[in-house]
């Protein structure tokens, strides 16, 4: 079963403008990361936040975390035609170093 | 440095026969794990190596499904008689289980077509 879940499952947007996405999960974690992937293939790690942490920047990459909500956003700013992909949350819980991911968000950046 | 690696990047295979992936992780990484993504779905754990311990194989979807790590470093992951619901690409990664750091880098996939 799936801890993290995406919102949207997908997101179609103009070059230039801000993305958004959103991943809510269900148990306390320790971390939550973000991962991009290119058509289909390996992931690319993006960014991790810890539990204790409520905002992380990463170049255009700006994260938050809010566990009252059991909930975190990937916003991407002054999207370019190569953000195009698939965004995933993944979380890691208690003691265990298996990150369970959600069924992601496809990102279409139109030039 | 270089990347994971996995081969092959594409195997097409008849319905009943065996196969076997392989991953060969950063160097130096101590965790292996093992995903499968059907198409249009997230990731779904497979199987995870640490160092010299026992490893996790809770996700394996039947007894078809077998992994090894030697000398903790290459992985290969065998499906025995495949089925056509096997086809998806497998997926591994591997990470250095420092304090704290559950980053994973990926390798880019094998697809598997089971026809």
């Amino acid at each position: 079963s799936q801890q993290g879940e995406e919102d949207p499952q997908a997101l179609s947007i103009q070059e230039g403008e801000n993305a958004t996405m959103n991943c809510s999960y269900k148990t306390s974690i320790n971390n939550l990361q973000w991962y991009r992937q290119n058509s289909g293939r390996g992931l690319v790690h993006l960014i991790l936040i810890r539990s204790n942490e409520r905002e992380k920047h990463s170049g255009r990459l700006r994260v938050t975390l809010d566990t009252s909500k059991k909930s975190s956003s990937l916003l991407i700013t002054a999207s370019r035609a190569a953000d195009t992909a698939s965004y995933f949350c993944a979380t890691a819980s208690g003691g265990s170093y298996i990150p369970t991911f959600g069924r992601g968000t496809s990102l279409i950046v139109h030039p | 440095g270089a990347g994971v690696s996995q081969s092959p990047s594409n195997k097409v295979t008849e319905k009943g026969k065996d196969v076997e992936l392989r991953c060969d992780p950063i160097s130096g990484h101590t965790a292996l794990y093992w995903y499968r993504q059907s198409l249009g779905q997230g990731l779904e754990f497979l199987i995870y190596f640490q160092g010299n311990s026992a490893p996790d194989k809770s996700g394996l979807p039947s007894d078809r499904f077998s992994a090894e790590r030697t000398g903790g470093s290459v992985s290969t992951l065998t499906i025995q008689r495949t089925q056509q619901e096997d086809s998806a690409v497998y997926l591994c990664a591997s990470s250095s289980r420092d304090r704290g750091a559950y980053e994973q880098y990926f390798g880019p996939g094998t697809r598997l077509t089971v026809t």
